[in-house]
């Protein structure tokens, strides 16, 4: 299994740009997540899915979109590129809600110019 | 909503001495916790959890955790640190669907 995995790794926007952060998982889990880190500050959910076809906003969603239409990939798109998007971005994914441990993706680097 | 606090921004301690890494968080009922370590450039890996019964928990490479609810505390430890255990350190709380993480604590670990 891969687990989960993301891209890009990197990425470098312009101010208006949009763009689609990709993520996969092939563990057939249900529950997919999307964090941004950034420095000092811990990780903050932007989005979440309890299964195909349904998501919800986490603590940060302004800015960005999700949509699950399968159960192994969990797009997020950023519409009009902001300076303060620049982050560290990760998809996580876990089997079900009840504390089961949540499996991170290496990350994408997003920095918006 | 609840909240998560890791007073320590950044510890050192010397390679071979103990460790203990505090977490605090705020939650009405008994949470689930968990700590997740983070090498430079990965992502996060589980190191333990605790949801119900024994209240000092192991984890993965040596570290256990204590839940204490007098204290609203769930601080890691380990008896011997390990250069290789040097990477940032994050305690997190599960509130319905969303996990909450406390900002982080950065280990360095000197010879």
């Amino acid at each position: 299994n891969a687990g989960v995995t993301q891209t890009p790794k990197f990425r470098i926007l312009k101010i208006g740009q949009s763009m689609t952060l990709q993520c996969t998982q092939d563990m057939n889990h249900n529950y997919m997540y999307w964090y941004r880190q950034d420095p000092g500050m811990g990780l903050k959910l932007i989005y979440y899915s309890v299964g195909a076809g349904i998501t919800d906003k986490g603590e940060v969603p302004n800015g960005y979109n999700v949509s699950r239409s399968t159960t192994e990939d969990f797009p997020l798109r950023l519409e009009l590129a902001a300076p303060s998007q620049t982050s560290v971005y990760f998809c996580a994914s876990t089997r079900t809600r009840g504390g089961d441990e949540q499996f991170f993706g290496p990350g994408t680097r997003l920095t918006v110019l | 909503a609840q909240s998560v606090t890791q007073p320590d921004i950044h510890i050192t301690v010397s390679e071979g001495a103990s460790l203990e890494l505090r977490c605090n968080y705020s939650y009405g009922a008994t949470p689930y916790l968990f700590w997740y370590v983070q090498s430079p450039g990965q992502g996060l890996q589980l190191l333990l959890k605790y949801f119900s019964g024994d209240t000092l928990v192991q984890g993965i490479k040596g570290f256990e955790a204590e839940f204490k609810r007098s204290q609203s505390s769930f601080n890691l430890r380990k008896p011997s640190v390990h250069w290789s255990d040097a990477a940032e350190y994050f305690c997190a709380v599960l509130e319905g669907n969303d996990m909450r993480f406390g900002a982080g604590t950065r280990l360095t670990v000197k010879p």
